[in-house]
């Protein structure tokens, strides 16, 4: 089962932040935050991961509690074809390999 | 550099017969993972592969299978099929045994009929 909760949907427009929470209040000490997204008839992108201190890459923003019990993910100006199924996801690194547990997501509505 | 590439990107199939779908990973990938999404279930693990060997196995019958060769590429396998697997399989390569990353295909669309 995903170790994850996210809310099924949220709208955000065109231009603003888009922020995007997970809960995963029992993640292990040896797990990282990942999150992937899904638009429409593709297959998921990798976005960005974090273990404890926040994250920042060319396409978003990770921002990790102290307690790691959750995250969010920002997208600082969302634009249309941010528009996705966006998915938090927490496993090890270690040498359990690579297997992924997607839950539900939350699917992003980008508005002009 | 080419991204992943998956074969064919769409099939139909009957009930009964048995399909086999095709996946190149990203040049130098040496980890390819396969994946079921559908509508009720979501994206679900099938199995994953490193250096030709099934390092994990999701929870799906033994019609469910799959292999990796020298070259990194892998293929899954459904015997049997039920109108139940109709569904887009995703597959996924990474750099390593365990990476950070993976890059995920366009999928292959299989339905049942």
């Amino acid at each position: 089962d995903a170790k994850t909760t996210q809310p099924p949907s949220m709208d955000c427009a065109e231009g603003r932040a888009a922020n995007l929470p997970c809960n995963h209040s029992t993640i292990s000490g040896n797990e990282y935050v990942y999150w992937y997204r899904q638009i429409h008839s593709q297959g998921p992108q990798y976005i960005i991961h974090g273990l404890k201190n926040n994250e920042t890459n060319e396409m978003a923003s990770l921002i990790i509690t102290e307690d790691r019990k959750s995250s969010t993910l920002i997208l600082p100006h969302a634009t249309l074809r941010d528009t996705a199924v966006y998915y938090c996801i927490v496993r090890p690194y270690n040498n359990a390999g690579n297997m992924l547990t997607f839950g539900g997501g939350t699917r992003l509505m980008v508005k002009p | 550099k080419a991204g992943v590439t998956q074969t064919p990107r769409y099939l139909i199939k009957t009930r009964g017969q048995q399909v086999t779908l095709s996946c190149s990973p990203i040049s130098g990938h040496r980890s390819v993972s396969w994946y079921q999404q559908t509508p009720g279930q979501g994206l679900q693990f099938l199995f994953e592969y490193f250096s030709e060997t099934q390092r994990n196995k999701g929870n799906f019958p033994g019609r469910f299978s799959g292999r990796q060769f020298s070259n990194s590429r892998s293929e899954m396998n459904v015997s049997t099929l039920e109108l139940g697997d109709s569904a887009l399989y995703l597959c996924a390569s990474s750099l390593e045994a365990v990476s950070y990353e993976q890059y995920f295909g366009p999928g292959t669309r299989l339905t049942v009929t």
